[in-house]
């Protein structure tokens, strides 16, 4: 399957705890964005990378959330000291970036993060 | 700035009936228009998308969908549904970069 890897697929959290989640794209694929689905609600953006550089991290909270798309391996996005509140679905998803605003972009599972 | 209104939350058909998701969006740069969809526990898959071109646009699984400029509408229609369709529907528009997704509309199909 080549398509877009995330794991873990689920993740259990206490509060206080950190939280890494991986995403590796598609084969060839070299932009990576990450978007947060909480329960009952759409898909919200959070950030876009390209390798090691983040493009735009509009959709990120200020505080205790980054990202990086490291020249080799996945790209993760980390939440440090988790909340009750950070509890939802994250997905990534990847396109070729060619720059061409119509390409879709492929979507992962998925990451299930639950916080005890 | 870019949004997406999916106007039902809901939508209960039954099996073999038609069916059509309302999307509507607003854009001040050139629109992108994508449908998915989304199975319990999946993430999401491309139903359809247009670009350019022609207003009616086919996409997998019998689905297909018309733009519409004049009513910034991107509504999504399948003739004949079948239980398997039942399913989260997500309707988003894209300028730049990132993807802008409506709130969805759960597609119940029942027997």
């Amino acid at each position: 399957n080549a398509g877009v890897m995330q794991n873990p697929r689920h993740l259990v959290r206490r509060r206080g705890q950190e939280a890494r989640l991986r995403c590796s794209p598609m084969k060839g694929h070299s932009h990576v964005y990450w978007y947060r689905q909480l329960p009952e609600e759409g898909l919200k953006f959070m950030v876009y990378l390209q390798k090691e550089n983040i493009i735009d991290e509009s959709g990120m909270p200020k505080e205790r959330f980054s990202a990086e798309f490291p020249k080799e391996g996945p790209s993760i996005l980390r939440i440090q000291q988790v909340v009750r509140g950070d509890s939802a679905a994250y997905f990534c998803a990847s396109s070729p970036g060619t720059g061409y605003g119509g390409q879709p972009q492929h979507f992962g599972d998925g990451t299930r993060l639950s916080i005890l | 700035a870019q949004s997406v209104t999916q106007l039902d939350s809901q939508v209960p058909v039954f099996e073999e009936a038609p069916v059509e998701l309302r999307c509507n969006y607003s854009s001040s740069v050139s629109v992108y228009l994508f449908w998915y969809v989304q199975y319990p526990n999946q993430g999401l898959q491309l139903l359809l998308k247009y670009l350019s071109g022609s207003t009616l646009v086919k996409g997998i699984n019998g689905f297909e969908a018309e733009f519409n400029k004049s009513q910034t509408s991107f509504h999504l229609r399948k003739p004949s549904v079948h239980i398997s369709d039942t399913a989260e529907y997500f309707c988003a528009v894209r300028g730049t970069d990132k993807l802008i997704f409506g709130t969805g509309t759960r597609l119940q199909v029942f027997p």
